[in-house]
């Protein structure tokens, strides 16, 4: 069975710094996604980025960019530019490629910003 | 931006009493999913939907729980006789079928069972 990991419960930045945040996880799929969501005060679980196994290039969009290391099993997360607006729970998550649509979670980050 | 809605926001609901959560996923969205989230602990899965009919259940998704698509819309998820270890906050998701294609999530609703 596959899991996620997420070794950092809780995290802090200074306001426009870069901070990354760690994921790793078990499969033995060669094929499979992966996602990073956040989950604000507000509670909405929204994307924040996704990234295909069978893509070497890393992801990006806009300020966060992912470090893909698939012979690790390794997913993490960096943000650059930090905003206040950042501050939220971050999890990262694994779904197969195959049937298996349901997305196995890992336990969260408390990303915090200080202003 | 399309969105997953998810009512009511907050539900009270004795022990020992059936209790619906609602979902409307987004409308081009053909794969629907539940999700719950213990306080304190990790998002699990429950279940999956596609083609009106259940295609993925976790262990947790047993004999008290069912769902349901009543029409064009709704994404119903029933919990027939509410356990206190059901509190949690549930999550609705929609997907279009492509398998690339994230989940998208409501609000969530956060049931307490008294």
């Amino acid at each position: 069975a596959q899991t996620v990991t997420q070794s950092q419960p809780e995290m802090s930045v200074q306001e426009a710094e870069t901070v990354t945040l760690s994921c790793t996880y078990d499969t033995s799929e060669s094929d499979y996604y992966l996602f990073w969501y956040k989950q604000p005060p507000s509670r909405q679980m929204i994307l924040v980025i996704r990234q295909e196994a069978y893509k070497q290039q890393n992801a990006t969009e806009n300020r966060f960019s992912v470090n893909f290391q698939k012979a690790a099993k390794s997913f993490s997360l960096k943000i650059s530019d930090s905003q206040l607006g950042d501050a939220a729970m971050y999890f990262c998550a694994y779904r197969s490629a195959g049937s298996n649509y349901q997305l196995i979670w890992g336990a969260g980050t408390k990303l915090i910003i200080k202003p | 931006e399309p969105e997953v809605t998810q009512t009511p926001s907050h539900q009270v609901t004795q022990m020992g009493q059936e209790v619906i959560l609602r979902c409307v996923p987004i409308s081009n969205h053909l794969y629907f999913y539940w999700y719950r989230q213990i306080l304190g602990q990790k998002v699990e899965f429950l279940v999956s939907f596609y083609n009106n009919e259940i295609s993925e259940k976790s262990e947790i998704f047993d004999d008290q729980f069912s769902v349901e698509r009543p029409d064009g819309s709704n994404f119903t998820l029933k919990i027939r006789s509410t356990k206190l270890e059901d509190s949690a906050m549930y999550f609705c998701a929609s997907s279009l079928r492509l398998s690339n294609q994230p989940q998208h999530f409501g609000d969530g609703t956060r049931l307490s069972i008294l």
